[in-house]
């Protein structure tokens, strides 16, 4: 799977929007991307996934940039509760040897503050 | 319903225990998933599970030995760990990874594992 770099931490004022980027500039076209997220001692919860459009869930938007070496996962109104290690993860969903498989690298830090 | 539940939530084991982790899910999942979180790291793969059969097994050793007696149920057995093991063991499931279509993987809340 690609390999991804995202800052390690980012602040954000609460009941503004947070942008989270991630860069993934050897992804395949039949790489996803991924993202979840990690609360405290908690198991990671998936939050939003693409290929190449633009999609919006009740949780967030991620947006892809046209040539797909990059992604930005926009959380509209963070709360407090919204303050977790947020993972992006490029995973290929047809064939190769890492079929099936989740690899995380080491997430951004998004710390949510009133 | 996309929950996964782990039992127990913690567990403290000696280094001569034999102990074993449990995952359930009830999604109608056909593949399940067994990861390993250190402190302060990413969660890490130890094994993937499709159709009941060991698809993926992450050079683990053998002191870990997973188990799927049915479409719903995943087992991490436990024997001679190390402190080093000491860990969050995650589990996980997701519908089967049908070429070209994408499986979300969905997390349960995890196993806090102390050896001592």
């Amino acid at each position: 799977d690609a390999k991804t770099t995202q800052p390690t931490s980012m602040d954000c004022a609460e009941g503004r929007a947070a942008n989270l980027p991630c860069n993934h500039s050897t992804i395949s076209g039949n790489e996803y991307v991924y993202w979840y997220r990690q609360i405290h001692s908690q198991g990671p919860q998936y939050i939003i996934h693409g290929l190449k459009n633009n999609e919006t869930n009740e949780m967030a938007s991620l947006i892809i940039t046209e040539d797909r070496k990059s992604s930005t996962l926009i959380l509209p109104h963070a709360t407090l509760r919204d303050t977790a290690v947020y993972y992006c993860i490029v995973r290929v969903v047809a064939g190769g040897t890492s079929y099936g498989k989740l690899t995380f690298g080491q997430g951004t830090i998004l710390t949510v503050h009133p | 319903d996309t929950e996964v539940t782990q039992t127990p939530k913690h567990l403290v084991m000696g280094m001569t225990n034999k102990k074993s982790l449990k995952c359930e899910q009830h999604m109608g999942h056909r593949a399940m998933y067994w990861y390993k979180q250190k402190a302060k790291k990413p969660p890490e793969l130890m094994f993937v599970y499709s159709y009941e059969k060991l698809s993926i097994n992450e050079s683990v050793p053998s002191r870990f030995s997973p188990e799927c007696p049915n479409s719903s149920l995943l087992n991490l057995h436990l024997h001679a760990l190390q402190p080093e093991d000491s860990a969050l063991y995650l589990c996980a499931s997701s519908q089967d990874w049908r070429e070209g279509s994408p499986d979300t993987q969905y997390f349960g809340p995890g196993t806090r594992l102390t050896v001592l």
